[in-house]
C-alpha cells in the first residue's frame, strides 16, 4: 500500500522568507508525485508534478520540489513567499497501478508581513 | 464551463435522510474521480469512472455510498440513509484520459453537512 506523510501541519513564516514544506511517501512500486495548493475557498490546484528525469521539478508561482529516491522525499520549496501563498498545500502519490491520487494530511502555509 | 462544477455547494440534511451530489467535468475529460475530505485531513479516494463505467470503486465506504455517470459526462455521488459521519467536503475530479500522469482538475467542493 502506498501512503503520504507531511511533516508538518503548520508552517507559520514571514514573507519573503525561504520555506520548505516536507513530504515522504512510502510505495513498493513506481510512483508519480504531486503537490496540490487549495486556496481559502477554492478548489486543489496543481503545483507541480515529478513523473520521471530530472529530480528537480519547477512549478507555478515560484515553487519547485526535489524528488530523492534514496529518502523518499518529495519537499517543496521556495525562496522568498508572499502574502498570497498563505494557502493549503497537499503531497500527493499515485495508488499503485491506477489513477487515483493517495494525499497526505495537508500542511497549513501561513505567510504574515 | 471551464472547469470542474459541483453542485449544491453546500448541503445540510439530517441523520438518515438521502442526498445527492452532482459533478459537471470538463468537456470531454473521459475521467472522473470521486474523494472526500474530512476536517483537518487530506483528501480521500472514493470511485473512479473511465467514461461510464466505475473503473475503481474500491474507495467507497460502504454499501450506503453509490455513484453514476450514466452519459460519461456528469455524475451524482448518491449517499443514503446518512450518518452524521458522512460530514465532509465531498471533491470531484476530472482529467482527459485518466492516464496515470494526467492532471486531475478539481471542483470547488460540496459541503456535506449531517445533523
Amino acid at each position: 500500500a502506498q501512503s503520504v506523510t507531511q511533516l508538518d501541519s503548520q508552517v507559520p513564516v514571514f514573507e519573503e522568507a525561504p520555506v520548505e514544506l516536507r513530504c515522504n511517501y512510502s510505495s513498493s512500486v513506481s510512483v508519480y508525485l504531486f503537490w496540490y495548493v487549495q486556496y481559502p475557498n477554492q478548489g486543489l490546484q496543481l503545483l507541480l508534478k515529478y513523473l520521471s528525469g530530472s529530480t528537480l521539478v519547477k512549478g507555478i508561482n515560484g515553487f519547485e520540489a526535489e524528488f530523492n529516491k534514496s529518502q523518499t522525499s518529495f519537499h517543496l520549496r521556495k525562496p522568498s513567499v508572499h502574502i498570497s501563498d498563505t494557502a493549503e498545500y497537499f503531497c500527493a502519490v499515485t495508488r499503485g497501478a491506477g489513477t487515483a491520487l493517495i494525499f497526505g494530511k495537508g500542511t497549513t502555509l501561513s505567510v504574515s508581513s | 464551463g471551464a472547469g470542474v462544477s459541483q453542485t449544491p455547494s453546500n448541503k445540510v440534511t439530517e441523520k438518515g435522510k438521502y442526498v445527492e451530489l452532482r459533478c459537471d467535468p470538463i468537456s470531454g475529460h473521459t475521467a472522473l474521480y470521486w474523494y472526500r475530505q474530512s476536517l483537518g485531513q487530506g483528501p480521500e479516494f472514493l470511485i473512479y469512472f473511465q467514461g461510464t463505467g466505475a473503473a475503481d470503486d474500491s474507495g467507497l465506504p460502504n454499501d450506503r455510498f453509490f455513484a453514476v455517470r450514466p452519459e460519461g459526462s456528469v455524475s451524482t455521488l448518491k449517499i443514503q440513509r446518512t450518518e452524521r459521519g458522512d460530514s465532509a467536503v465531498y471533491l470531484c475530479a476530472s482529467s482527459l484520459t485518466g492516464g496515470t500522469s494526467d492532471e486531475q482538475f478539481f471542483g470547488p467542493g460540496t459541503r456535506l453537512t449531517v445533523l
